[in-house]
């Protein structure tokens, strides 16, 4: 299994432009999620989904946009990259129910910088 | 309002040094607690799950334990190896992980 996987890796954007972040999941988790990680903020929750077809907002929405039109699939979108933007992009998913379920796994993180 | 603080933000020991790290949270009846480590460049790596006051899990030189108010994750002898960025999470009242800001560990030779 490859868990948790994120494209791209590493990615420099214009202010203005716009982009999208993939993370895909062989897990066959119903939860996944969208994170941002600044020095001294620590993760952030931007967007989420509890399944196939549905989305929710987290923490920190405002910019952003998601979708989930495939279960393995969550696709973070930007589109019009201002500079606050910048930081490190992370997913995660899990499983359906509680206590272990809990337990979310990351992807290894997309480096977005906002000239 | 929610919050997870961990202290110290950064801790320097030497390679055998013990020391612990903290992660104090303000919200009560705690419905989890979850502990991190994450490496330079890279994602969260799942540790440990607490779920009651009392609780205790280990795994190789590193301890977490949890009591109503707070979890201390224990390092017994450290290495260089276990250097990294330490997070602990609880578990909101909608299900959804609350992180803390994270303590930088860095253990010298």
């Amino acid at each position: 299994n490859a868990g948790v996987t994120q494209t791209p890796k590493f990615r420099v954007l214009k202010t203005g432009q716009s982009m999208t972040l993939l993370c895909a999941q062989d897990m066959n988790h119903e939860y996944m999620y969208w994170y941002r990680q600044d020095p001294g903020m620590g993760l952030r929750l931007i967007h989420y989904s509890v399944g196939e077809g549905t989305t929710a907002k987290g923490e920190v929405p405002d910019g952003y946009n998601v979708s989930r039109l495939k279960k393995q699939n969550f696709l973070l979108g930007l589109e019009s990259a201002a500079p606050s933007q910048t930081s490190v992009y992370f997913c995660a998913s899990r499983l359906l129910g509680t206590g272990p379920s809990y337990e979310q796994y990351f992807g290894p993180g997309t480096r977005l910088t906002v000239t | 309002e929610d919050q997870v603080t961990q202290s110290p933000e950064a801790l320097r020991l030497q390679e055998g040094e013990s020391s612990s790290l903290n992660c104090s949270y303000t919200v009560s009846g705690l419905r989890g607690l979850f502990w991190y480590r994450q490496d330079p460049g890279k994602g969260p790596e799942f540790l440990f799950t607490l779920y009651s006051a009392g609780e205790e899990k280990e795994k190789e030189r590193l301890k977490a334990t949890l009591t109503k108010k707070e979890s201390f994750l224990h390092i017994t002898a450290p290495k260089p190896e276990d250097s990294a960025t330490y997070l602990c999470a609880r578990i909101s009242n909608t299900g959804k992980l609350i992180f803390g800001q994270g303590t930088t560990l860095q253990v010298k030779p």
